[in-house]
C-alpha cells in the first residue's frame, strides 16, 4: 500500500512568487492534515480536512495560504505571494476517521525555500 | 489545549550506551501519546504510541517509552544505541476522541558517536 506522498520534495522560489504543494493521502483516509516546521522550531499544525471539508484551519498563518481538497482525495497548499518567513518543511499526514483513527501517517515533506 | 515539552534539544551519546529522551506534556483531556522519528533526509515515521492499557510500549528496534500519568511524562529510552539511531525524535500528543490534530514537541536530535 502506498504511503502519503508529497510533491515536490524540494522547491526554491523567489519572494513574491507562488508555489503549490501537493499531498496524496493514503487511499481511504478521509482525514488529511497539513503541518509546517520552520527551521529549528516545532512542527506546527496548519489545518485539517475531513474529506473535502475544512474541519479546522486555526493554524493557517495568514491569507497568503490557501488549502484545497477538491473531491476529497489529494490536497494542495498554495502560498501566494511567498515571503521569506514561509521557508520550512511542509508535512502532510492522513488518517482514518472515527474509532479506527489512532495515528496519522506522514509524508516525506516538502522543503520550501524562499529567497 | 495541549502542549508538549522536550527538555533536550540535542543529546550526544556513544554507541552502545543507554539513552533517555525526555518528554512532558500538558493537557486537560485524555490524549494519545506518540514518538515520531525523522532520519536524515527522510520523512516522519511513527516509532511507538501509547493509546491505552499497559503504560510501557515498545518499538521493533529496541526503543521503549513509559506513560506516567501523574508526572505527565512519556520519556523514550533505549538501553544500547546504534549509530543508525542518529535522527531527530519528536514527542507528540493527540486528543482522544476528537480534535484530531497532533501537537508536537520541538524535537530532540540524537547523535550517536562511535
Amino acid at each position: 500500500e502506498a504511503g502519503v506522498t508529497q510533491f515536490p520534495s524540494h522547491s526554491v522560489i523567489e519572494k513574491g512568487q507562488t508555489v503549490t504543494l501537493r499531498c496524496d493521502p493514503i487511499s481511504g483516509h478521509d482525514n488529511l492534515y497539513w503541518y509546517r516546521r520552520v527551521m529549528g522550531k516545532e512542527i506546527k499544525f496548519l489545518l485539517h480536512f475531513v474529506k473535502e471539508s475544512k474541519q479546522d484551519e486555526s493554524g493557517m498563518p495568514n491569507n497568503r495560504f490557501l488549502a484545497e481538497r477538491t473531491g476529497g482525495t489529494y490536497s494542495t497548499l498554495k502560498v501566494q505571494p511567498a515571503e521569506l518567513e514561509d521557508s520550512g518543511v511542509y508535512f502532510c499526514a492522513s488518517s482514518q476517521v472515527g474509532v479506527l483513527r489512532t495515528e496519522a501517517f506522514f509524508g516525506q515533506g516538502t522543503r520550501l525555500t524562499v529567497v | 489545549a495541549q502542549s508538549v515539552t522536550q527538555l533536550d534539544s540535542q543529546v550526544p551519546v556513544f554507541e552502545e550506551a543507554p539513552v533517555e529522551l525526555r518528554c512532558n506534556y500538558s493537557s486537560s483531556v485524555s490524549v494519545y501519546l506518540f514518538w515520531y522519528v525523522q532520519y536524515p533526509n527522510q520523512g516522519l515515521q511513527l516509532l511507538l504510541k501509547y493509546l491505552s492499557g499497559s503504560t510501557l510500549v515498545e518499538s521493533i528496534n529496541g526503543f521503549e517509552a513509559e506513560f506516567n500519568k501523574s508526572q505527565t511524562s512519556f520519556h523514550l529510552r533505549k538501553p544500547s544505541v546504534h549509530i543508525s539511531d542518529t535522527a531527530e525524535y519528536f514527542c507528540a500528543v493527540s486528543e482522544v476522541g476528537g480534535g484530531f490534530k497532533t501537537i508536537f514537541g520541538a524535537g530532540t536530535r540524537l547523535f550517536v558517536k562511535a
